[in-house]
């Protein structure tokens, strides 16, 4: 059975600190998703990552994709407040990880 | 240009009724998913159709649960008889896969209350 893990499930940091999600998966899996999820909102594509050593960034946020090691990893960088919330990975068939709940403190 | 539209935003029912929900998935999309999230579950892929014809029905809890696909542009997901335990958020989702792999577009999900 295919199982996807992140770690941590909840994230508490203070602004302008960095900080690293990690995304585990068990099966071979050539490409990798994250998702962000607002309370109470739908989810929203942050990135693709189709091959290994694939590296993409966005404003504060880095994913990058070892398919060798099954892992993937979301830096965050310099935290703002509006980087609160749910972070998701999904790979193969969209299963999903069990989320982290990112909250950035003043 | 119109995301996947799911339909009712909002549902409560009484146990044993049944109940279905509705999505329109982004037209070209080739791919829809029903998801459902809740606390205890996180988000389980309940199933998924590829071209209007189901793929992967595992994630279906029990019978009381069907998903159909009748064309392109219309699924729907129904309980019968819907339970307590069925209350939760339900998201469907739609992706495309003639790029190269691509994300999922999720809908604004239909949240259910079985009382």
């Amino acid at each position: 059975e295919l199982k996807v893990e992140q770690n941590p499930l909840f994230l508490s940091m203070q602004e302008g600190k960095n900080y690293t999600i990690y995304c585990n998966y068990s099966t071979t899996s050539d490409r990798l998703y994250w998702y962000r999820q607002d309370p109470g909102k739908s989810l929203e594509s942050l990135f693709v990552l189709l091959s290994n050593g694939a590296v993409k960034q966005e404003g504060r946020l880095m994913a990058s994709l070892d398919t060798k090691a099954r892992l993937s990893t979301l830096h965050i960088t310099a935290a703002v407040h509006d980087l609160s919330a749910t972070y998701f990975c999904a790979v193969l068939d969209m299963r999903f990880g069990a989320g982290t709940r990112l909250t950035v403190k003043p | 240009d119109a995301g996947v539209i799911q339909s009712p935003r909002h549902e409560v029912t009484e146990m044993g009724q049944e109940v279905t929900l509705r999505c329109k998935p982004i037209s070209g999309h080739d791919y829809l998913f029903w998801y459902r999230q809740t606390m205890m579950r996180g988000l389980e892929l309940l199933i998924y159709f590829n071209n209007n014809v189901p793929i992967d029905d595992s994630g279906m809890p029990e019978d009381r649960f069907s998903a159909k696909m009748p064309n392109a542009s219309f699924s729907t997901l129904k309980i019968q008889p819907s339970e307590p335990r069925d209350s939760a958020v339900y998201f469907c989702a739609s992706s495309w896969t003639g790029m190269g792999n691509q994300p999922q577009h999720f809908g604004d999900g239909t949240r259910l209350s079985i009382l």
